[in-house]
């Protein structure tokens, strides 16, 4: 059974203050790792895929990296309005695309 | 482009009475989904599709049936809705890669 662990539950920072969310999964076969931003009252809204270890991908101040057993995001300069809660998911190698989800990174980034 | 669309935004039921979601995507996808959020829970599967006709249990099935009888709608239905149901249902669609996600159905059962 494919499981996402995701740290810190919540993460308070200073704008500017750069730090890093933490995904560890264990997946039959990974056939990818997925970011995403939910924010209050809406859907959550994708950011990355990555599907092997060592890939990197950057959006704006935000950098996901993967290894063979976790992935970090790394946000870098935050400001306020990357507030937000972060979603870690992985796809095995089953049918549908079905993805399996962490219970996500709540960050709060203040002035 | 609408994207995933959802139907209603807000509900209340009582216990024991039901009721149906409606979901609906414009981009084509084969793949549709129903999660459902709670606190500390995380997104978990309900019932998802490969395609239009098609239906699959996911992690959490019981107390849920679905519909897929066009390519562009999903529909959920409680039949006999429990307090146990309260929770924002998420309808989502995928065509393979990543699955984007509509705004979400607040449900709360009295």
């Amino acid at each position: 059974e494919d499981q996402v662990t995701q740290s810190p539950e919540a993460l308070r920072l200073q704008e500017g203050e750069s730090s890093s969310l933490n995904c560890s999964y264990t997946v039959s076969g990974l056939r990818g790792l997925f970011w995403y931003r939910q924010d209050p009252g809406k859907g959550p809204e994708f950011l990355f895929t990555l599907y092997s270890a060592g890939e990197e991908k950057e959006k704006e101040r935000l950098k996901a990296t993967l290894t063979k057993k976790e992935s970090f995001l790394h946000i870098t300069a935050p400001k306020p309005e990357d507030s937000a809660t972060y979603l870690c998911a992985v796809r095995d190698t089953g049918t549908a695309s079905k993805l399996t989800f962490g219970t996500g990174t709540r960050l709060q980034v203040t002035l | 482009n609408a994207g995933v669309t959802q139907t209603p935004k807000f509900r209340v039921l009582k216990t024991g009475q039901s009721m149906t979601l409606l979901c609906a995507q414009d981009m084509n996808h084969e793949y549709m989904y129903w999660y459902r959020q709670d606190p500390g829970m995380g997104l978990r599967l309900i019932h998802y599709s490969v395609g239009e006709g098609t239906t699959a249990k996911g992690e959490v099935p019981d107390g849920y049936n679905v519909s897929r009888l066009k390519k562009q709608n999903f529909l959920l239905g409680l039949e006999s809705a429990a307090p146990s149901q309260t929770s924002v249902y998420f309808c989502a669609s995928s065509q393979g890669t990543a699955i984007n996600f509509g705004p979400g159905t607040r449900l709360t059962v009295t």
